[in-house]
Formats: structure tokens, sequence, C-alpha cells
């Protein structure tokens, strides 16, 4: 059994700032995937970022990067120079078999102008 | 790309009616996945469909829910006798999957919102 644990129900920063959103997991697998998916309101979810468990570099897509820390099944995911198109919610995800995606609840991100 | 889309997109219906909703994946996409997310929630995996073959079917919420993907391309979920507590969004994504692959990108629909009054 996966479990995915967000527990930063809302987050507010100011624009151009950066901002860390929280994520723990738990899995029986050996071999797991983490990702991280915003949500706009009203609009689809779309893919952030993810992470290989098998690898010990932190993931990177521009300004998202994420801190994953295996042993304390930690995965975090940091936003640099937040813009006000980042308000939404962000989901963190466990993939650890062929089964479908592990979310958590969700952070609802606000961004300060 | 024109991504996947989900009709209808909205939907209201009165307790113990059918329901019926459909799923066009991405194209070349041969894997399908079906989610529900109630309000507050993160998406609840249902299901899923590789090709035509539905393999893994366990965490549909009772057995009035089931899913189809007969040629390998759209997929419906339907609900049978609908209750107040389905309401719901029900969002689907597709990916092109390779045997025993987990770590392909899943791509979201816009979902369709229930409503069961």
């Amino acid at each position: 059994a996966q479990t995915v644990t967000q527990s930063q129900p809302e987050m507010s920063v100011q624009e151009a700032e950066t901002v860390t959103l929280s994520c723990t997991y738990d899995t029986s697998e050996s071999d797991y995937y983490l990702f991280w998916y915003k949500q706009p309101p009203s609009r689809q979810m779309i893919l952030v970022i993810r992470q290989e468990a098998y690898k010990q570099q932190n993931a990177t897509e521009n300004r998202f990067s994420v801190n994953f820390q295996k042993a304390a099944k930690s995965f975090s995911l940091k936003i640099s120079d937040s813009q006000l198109g980042d308000a939404a919610m962000y989901f963190c995800a466990n993939r650890g078999g062929a089964d479908g995606l592990t979310f958590g609840k969700g952070t609802h991100l606000i961004i300060q102008p | 790309d024109t991504g996947v889309s989900q009709n209808p997109r909205h939907k209201i219906t009165k307790r113990g009616q059918n329901v019926t909703f459909r799923c066009d994946p991405i194209s070349e996409h041969n894997r399908l996945y079906w989610y529900r997310q109630t309000l507050g929630q993160g998406p609840e995996f249902l299901t899923y469909f590789q090709n035509e073959a539905q393999l893994e079917k366990s965490r549909l919420l009772s057995d009035r829910f089931s899913a189809e993907r007969p040629k390998g391309s759209f997929s419906t979920l339907e609900i049978q006798r609908t209750e107040q507590g389905d309401s719901a969004m029900y969002l689907c994504a597709s990916s092109l999957g390779t045997s025993g692959a987990t770590q392909e990108t899943q791509y979201f629909g816009p979902g369709t919102r229930l409503l069961v009054l």
C-alpha cells in the first residue's frame, strides 16, 4: 500500500519569492516514481516535475526543483521566482507499481502580487 | 496533439439513474486511467487499461461502477443506480507505457463533474 501526505493545506507567497511545498510518502515498492502535479482553478491537471527514486540527483525543471530525501521518504517542491500563473492546487503523487498514481490531498498555493 | 478529452464536462442526474462518461485519450497512448476526485481531496485511482485490456479493476468503488475500452481507443465509465455520494469529478488520464514500466507521464483530461440530486 502506498500513502502520500501533504501537511500544508494552503501556502501563500509574495510574487518573485521562493516557496517550498512539503510532501512525505510511504511505499513498500523498491522501484517507484514521484511526481508533482499542478491543477489550476477549473483547468486540467498538468505535470510539473517527476523524480525517479533510484536517482540521487534532485530533478529540476526551470523554476521548479525538488528536494528528494529517500531515507526520510520526503519529496518537497521548491518554486523559485514565484509568478501569478503559479497559483493553483499542487498535488504530490507516487507510483510504485503498474497501477495508477496515489495522490496527496493537495496544497493550495496563493501568489500575492 | 489534441490532448485528452472528456464528455460531458458536467452531468446532473437524479439518484438512481445510470450515467456514462466518455474519455478520448491522446491518439498514440496505449494506457488509459480513471480517477475520482472529491472536493478537497486528491484524485483517487479507480481502474486502468492497457490497450483494450482492463488490468486493474479492484479499486473500482463498488459493483455499480464499470469501465470499458472496447477497441483500445476511447473508454467509457458507467455508474449504475447513482447515489448522492457519487457526486465528484471523474478524471481520465492517458499515457504511453511499456509493459511493467511505471515512470511514464500521465496526461489528464479536464474531467466530468457529476452532481447527483
